[in-house]
């Protein structure tokens, strides 16, 4: 059974500072990695993807990947309280069900607060 | 509009009803997909649909049923509702190796 594992939270951190959250994955097989970000009520949106090892940056977000440690991460500079929200990590393998787009396996999420 | 929309975005049924949610998308992506999502265990795929006429299983697939006789729908139907089916549910489309673009939701409810 393939999972993708976040700590719930909610982690709180105050608005400024450096939101760090991580995700780790047990399917070694796996090649794309998505943030997706929810807010209570919505449907999930897409903030960032990453597919190689190392470091990806969009604005305020910075995503990381390390395949050997099987390891992903979003870190969110200068935090604002609009960042509260879930924030899904999601992971897709190959052709697990159906040739090239495979199957997107999400985990449980982790719940951000940044206080003002 | 371009985009994805579902539709109700709120519904109560009894057990044992029969209930469809509808699903439009106007990208013409080829890849559609069924999710639910319940707390504790996140998003789960139920039914996803490479193309018109092309469906598979996913995750969670019992209970459902779907059809693509188009490429820009995508109905979800629960044939017998139970309980258990109680839940938010998220049409989302993609190109292949795109990232998924998600629908507004449909809260179910069955009594």
């Amino acid at each position: 059974q393939k999972e993708v594992e976040q700590n719930s939270g909610p982690l709180s951190v105050p608005e400024g500072a450096i939101a760090s959250l991580n995700c780790t994955y047990s399917d070694r097989g796996s090649q794309s990695f998505f943030w997706y970000r929810q807010y209570s009520g919505k449907s999930p949106e897409l903030i960032m993807f990453i597919y190689s090892n190392g470091d990806k940056e969009d604005g305020r977000f910075t995503a990381q990947l390390n395949k050997a440690s099987q390891y992903v991460s979003l870190l969110i500079r200068d935090s604002q309280p609009s960042d509260s929200a879930t924030y899904l990590c999601a992971v897709k393998g190959y052709g697990d069900y159906g040739g090239s787009q495979g199957n997107l396996i999400f985990g449980k999420g982790t719940k951000l607060s940044v206080k003002p | 509009d371009a985009g994805i929309t579902q539709s109700p975005r709120y519904k109560i049924t009894e057990t044992g009803r029969q209930v469809t949610l509808m699903c439009h998308q106007t990208w013409s992506h080829s890849y559609m997909f069924w999710y639910r999502q319940d707390l504790g265990h996140g998003l789960r795929l139920i039914y996803y649909s490479a193309a018109a006429d092309i469906t598979d299983k996913g995750e969670v697939p019992d209970g459902y049923v779907v059809s693509r006789s188009k490429t820009e729908n995508f109905p979800l139907t629960l044939e017998s509702a139970t309980r258990s089916q109680t839940s938010v549910y998220f049409c989302a489309s993609s190109e292949a190796e795109a990232p998924l673009h998600f629908g507004n939701g449909t809260r179910l409810t069955v009594t």
